[in-house]
């Protein structure tokens, strides 16, 4: 079985505050993939990133992070300088199907404080 | 290039009545998931078609619920005789059918159902 947590259920920072959303994954397979994605107010999903198993390496795409450790089976992420419109529900997520069968965890909604 | 289309964006059904839910996937996508989001919680899976087949259903309730994506048309998840509790978001996600795991699967933008 797999299993996404995401402790923080919500966050408040005040803009230009970094923040790190956690997030603990449980799968017993040796290949599977982690995703993040962000759900604004308005209500779509927006991909955010897709890492797999194999690939430990760290990733930042601008003002956002993502640390993958498999010791910990944590992939958290990291908002720098945030934003009023970084303000969503953050969700991360599991696939260990080879097909895109998403475990998502709980979320955590995040509100930057102007 | 359209992305995943899904409608309605809002149905408000009595209880008792159907629901039906479509979804048009991304030009070229010929796989379908259908996943439920609670209010406050994250999103379950529910079922994975391609087309005109049902390749994995494990999320969906055993009795009201039926999902099919026929050779030509969208995708339709139908909910017979909506009860309360079946008041969600509802999405849709489309991929491609080559190397599945190389890309992610594009959500549409939900069907929110409310049942009074």
């Amino acid at each position: 079985a797999q299993k996404v947590t995401q402790a923080q259920t919500e966050i408040s920072v005040v803009e230009k505050e970094d923040v790190t959303l956690d997030c603990v994954y449980e799968t017993r397979d040796t290949t599977y993939y982690l995703f993040w994605y962000k759900q604004p107010p308005s209500g779509e999903l927006v991909f955010l990133i897709r890492r797999n198993s194999f690939d430990e390496q760290n990733e930042i795409s601008g003002r956002y992070s993502w640390n993958f450790q498999k010791s910990t089976s944590s992939f958290n992420f990291t908002i720098t300088a945030s934003q009023v419109v970084d303000s969503a529900v953050y969700f991360c997520a599991l696939s260990a199907e080879g097909y895109q069968k998403v475990t998502f965890g709980t979320g955590t909604k995040l509100q930057v404080i102007p | 290039n359209a992305g995943v289309m899904q409608n309605p964006r809002h149905l408000v059904r009595r209880r008792g009545q159907e629901a039906r839910l479509r979804c048009s996937p991304m030009k070229g996508h010929s796989h379908v998931y259908w996943y439920r989001q609670l209010p406050e919680e994250g999103l379950k899976f529910m079922v994975y078609l391609q087309k005109e087949n049902i390749i994995d259903e494990s999320g969906m309730p055993k009795e009201r619920f039926s999902a099919e994506f026929p050779k030509e048309g969208p995708s339709i998840l139908r909910i017979q005789q909506v009860v309360r509790g079946d008041s969600a978001a509802y999405f849709c996600a489309s991929s491609p059918p080559a190397g599945l795991m190389n890309t992610e699967a594009f959500f549409g933008q939900g069907t929110r159902l409310t049942v009074v």
